[in-house]
């Protein structure tokens, strides 16, 4: 069975500190996704990574920055948290040739 | 511009019936769909998908058919359980590319 796992379930942070959130997948998958859901607005991209140290923007790409040095984790970073970035975060993988991504649990972040 | 639209936040049926869940999308160069099933707390899982060369692929008690014209896809679950509680999110993966497009997903309720 394919596993994404997530560093945290739930996690609170102050405005203005630097969060990182880490996922790592066991199935050698080449593409990785971070994605945040938001109630009403479904599951919004923002950013992925194609290959080690590869990534492209997505939809929602601001205040956030992704880093991939390894390709089992991809890890998403808030320079400087604020509390609009509250929200559940999920994080996914594939492997290029099929189309189905598998999510990790998410993350639940607050910012207070 | 939401390429991706699941127009009905909600949806009850009685469990034994039909749920048929709806998705439309206006890319042209959207050449696979997938449905993937949400519990609270968890990560989406992949459910089903579809080729846009196709108009219908079956799975067990799920079925998707595609409508090229009206770009429009839709989700059967016959018959209906309780255990289908969950959101469901249309996805739209555009052609060569690694990403999806999701909808802002449905929640279905299948009451006993």
């Amino acid at each position: 069975d394919v596993k994404v796992t997530q560093s945290s379930r739930y996690l609170v942070k102050r405005t203005g500190e630097k969060v990182f959130l880490e996922c790592v997948q066991d199935m050698d998958h080449e593409n990785m996704f971070w994605y945040r859901q938001d109630p009403g607005l479904g599951l919004r991209l923002i950013y992925f990574s194609y290959d080690v140290k590869m990534k492209e923007k997505g939809d929602i790409p601001e205040g956030y920055s992704v880093s991939r040095e390894k390709k089992e984790r991809f890890s998403l970073i808030l320079e400087s948290a604020s509390t609009n970035q509250t929200s559940m975060y999920l994080c996914a993988s594939s492997f290029v040739a099929k189309r189905e991504q598998y999510f990790g649990p998410g993350t639940r972040l607050t910012v207070t | 511009d939401q390429q991706v639209k699941q127009n009905s936040p909600s949806l009850s049926v009685q469990e034994g019936r039909i749920s048929i869940l709806n998705c439309d999308y206006t890319n042209s160069m959207f050449d696979y769909f997938l449905w993937y099933k949400k519990y609270p707390a968890e990560g989406p899982t992949f459910l089903i998908s579809i080729s846009s060369i196709k108009d219908k692929n079956e799975d067990g008690r799920f079925t998707v058919f595609l409508n090229k014209s009206a770009k429009h896809l839709s989700l059967h679950i016959v018959p209906s359980q309780p255990g289908d509680s969950a959101v469901y999110f249309c996805a739209a993966r555009h052609t060569n590319a690694g990403k999806s497009t999701f909808g802002d997903g449905t929640t279905l309720t299948v009451k006993p």
